[in-house]
C-alpha cells in the first residue's frame, strides 16, 4: 500500500486563525479523501479531493471552512479556516488503492489539532 | 438514523479466545465493506476488505458478509493482548470511496 505522511503532526491553535495541513502520498492515486474524528468519536468524511477538480464536500461541511487543493496526483492540503474549539479533532487523510476492483482506503497518520 | 452500526462495547475476552465483533448497514445496495482496526492515538489501519457474500479469511482474522441480513462480521481467533483496539466497521454504498464508518467497537483482550 501507499505510503502517506501528514504535515503537522498535531498543532495548538488560537481561535479565529487558520492551519493548513499537508498530505503527501509515495505514488500517484486518483483519489484521496480528508476526514475528522473528533474526539471520542469516529470517522466522518469531509471532502473527496480529485486532481484536476474542484472538491466535492459532505453535507455539514464547507468550501470556505474546509478549503482544499489537490494541485497533483501525490499532494493535496486541507486548510482549516477560523478555527474555533469545536475544531478541536483530529484530521486524516486517505487514498484509494490504485486497483480499482478493490477500492480499498489507506490512512495517513493524522494530525491532531487543539483549538484553544 | 446512524447509517453504521456496531455496539461501542468494551467487548472483553479471555487471551486465546475468539473475539467476535459485529456491525449492521442500512444502505441495502451496499457492495463494499471494510474493517480498520485502531489504536489509541494512532490512524484506522485496514485488516479486510470484503465484497461477497460468505466467508473472507486472512490469518487470525475472517470477516462475514451477510446482504440480506445486511450484517458484517470480523471473528479474530486467538485472541492476543495485542489485538487489544478499537475495530471500526466501515461502508462505501455507493462505490465511491466515500466510506461511512460505524462508531467502533472497542475490544480488550485479557492474558
Amino acid at each position: 500500500s501507499a505510503v502517506i505522511s501528514q504535515k503537522p503532526s498535531r498543532d495548538i491553535c488560537q481561535r479565529g486563525t487558520s492551519l493548513t495541513i499537508q498530505c503527501q502520498v509515495d505514488s500517484q492515486v486518483t483519489m484521496m479523501f480528508w476526514y475528522r474524528q473528533q474526539p471520542g468519536q469516529s470517522l466522518t468524511l469531509i471532502a473527496t479531493a480529485n486532481q484536476g477538480s474542484e472538491a466535492t464536500y459532505e453535507s455539514g461541511f464547507v468550501i470556505d471552512k474546509f478549503p482544499i487543493s489537490r494541485p497533483n496526483l501525490t499532494f493535496s492540503t486541507l486548510t482549516v479556516s477560523n478555527m474555533s474549539p469545536e475544531d478541536s479533532s483530529i484530521y486524516l487523510c486517505s487514498v484509494e488503492d490504485r486497483d480499482r476492483v478493490s477500492n480499498e482506503q489507506f490512512f495517513g497518520p493524522g494530525t491532531r489539532l487543539t483549538v484553544l | 438514523q446512524k447509517e453504521v452500526e456496531q455496539n461501542s462495547g468494551p467487548l472483553s475476552v479471555p487471551e486465546g479466545a475468539i473475539a467476535s465483533l459485529n456491525c449492521t448497514y442500512s444502505d441495502r445496495v451496499s457492495q463494499s465493506f471494510f474493517w480498520y482496526r485502531q489504536y489509541s492515538g494512532k490512524s484506522p489501519e485496514l485488516i479486510m476488505s470484503i465484497y461477497s457474500n460468505g466467508d473472507k479469511e486472512d490469518g487470525r482474522f475472517t470477516a462475514q458478509l451477510n446482504k440480506a441480513s445486511q450484517y458484517v462480521s470480523l471473528l479474530i481467533r486467538d485472541s492476543q493482548p495485542s489485538d487489544s483496539a478499537t475495530y471500526l466497521c466501515a461502508v462505501d454504498p455507493g462505490n465511491t470511496g466515500k466510506l461511512i464508518f460505524g462508531q467502533g467497537t472497542t475490544l480488550q483482550v485479557k492474558p
